[in-house]
């Protein structure tokens, strides 16, 4: 089936600093990709809509200046957590979808602690 | 009221019982319903794709959907203690477009 690869599985970064997250298709290409977060014991939580080319759609209540996420080819998105604080610690998770497929892929996802 | 309602559980059973786990939608566009099984600190993992109504066998799973009445299940046969996980139900209205999710429950296979 289809893989979507999230790297890095695990990162630590000191508050103030920022982190990408990268999410890859590796096998299909992705038109559009979704990235979520996830605080423990909860659902997921949908933050944005990438499409390849075009700029990110984010939900409402998501700062996109502090969630910066580019989607620069169909096999790649990142996110990359801007000036990050304690309290952006969380899980979080790309999504991929086919751009003729009816199914989502989630990839793996990234833990981010922010000390 | 949440477009997708799920209990949380957590939901415990013997090894070998028979799981029933269910979803209900408000939202009459959805066409497209998935079952994931996320397991701690990992990403969701597709389980069942059904599209509209009807019943979908794959191994021990069988999922059903029932747009009438807006309430879709996802049985799970034998059950093992390796099918100790969140199950999350997802949904949309147009294929590979967002996802609307439940919020998910925590399943525990006593061996």
């Amino acid at each position: 089936g289809a893989v979507v690869s999230q790297h890095p599985s695990r990162v630590i970064c000191k508050s103030g600093t920022s982190v990408k997250i990268e999410c890859r298709s590796l096998d299909f290409q992705a038109t559009t990709m979704f990235w979520y977060r996830q605080f423990p014991k909860q659902s997921l939580m949908l933050m944005a809509t990438s499409n390849e080319g075009s700029k990110a759609t984010y939900e409402q209540g998501v700062e996109k200046d502090k969630f910066l996420i580019n989607h620069a080819s169909l096999t790649l998105s990142t996110l990359t957590v801007t000036s990050a604080h304690p309290e952006d610690s969380s899980f979080y998770i790309c999504s991929a979808t086919q751009s003729s497929g009816n199914t989502i892929y989630f990839g793996e996802g990234s833990w981010l602690t922010v000390v | 009221q949440k477009e997708v309602e799920q209990d949380p559980g957590p939901l415990s059973v013997p090894e070998g019982a028979i799981v029933s786990l269910n979803c209900t939608y408000s939202n009459s566009a959805f066409q497209y319903f998935m079952w994931y099984r996320q397991y701690s600190r990992k990403g969701p993992e597709l389980l069942m794709y059904t599209y509209s109504s009807g019943n979908k066998e794959d191994g021990r799973f069988t999922a059903q959907v029932d747009k009438s009445s807006k309430y879709i299940s996802l049985f799970i046969r034998d059950s093992q203690p390796s099918d100790s996980a969140t199950y999350l139900c997802a949904m949309s209205s147009n294929a590979g477009n967002m996802l609307t999710f439940g919020g998910g429950t925590r399943l525990m296979v006593k061996p």
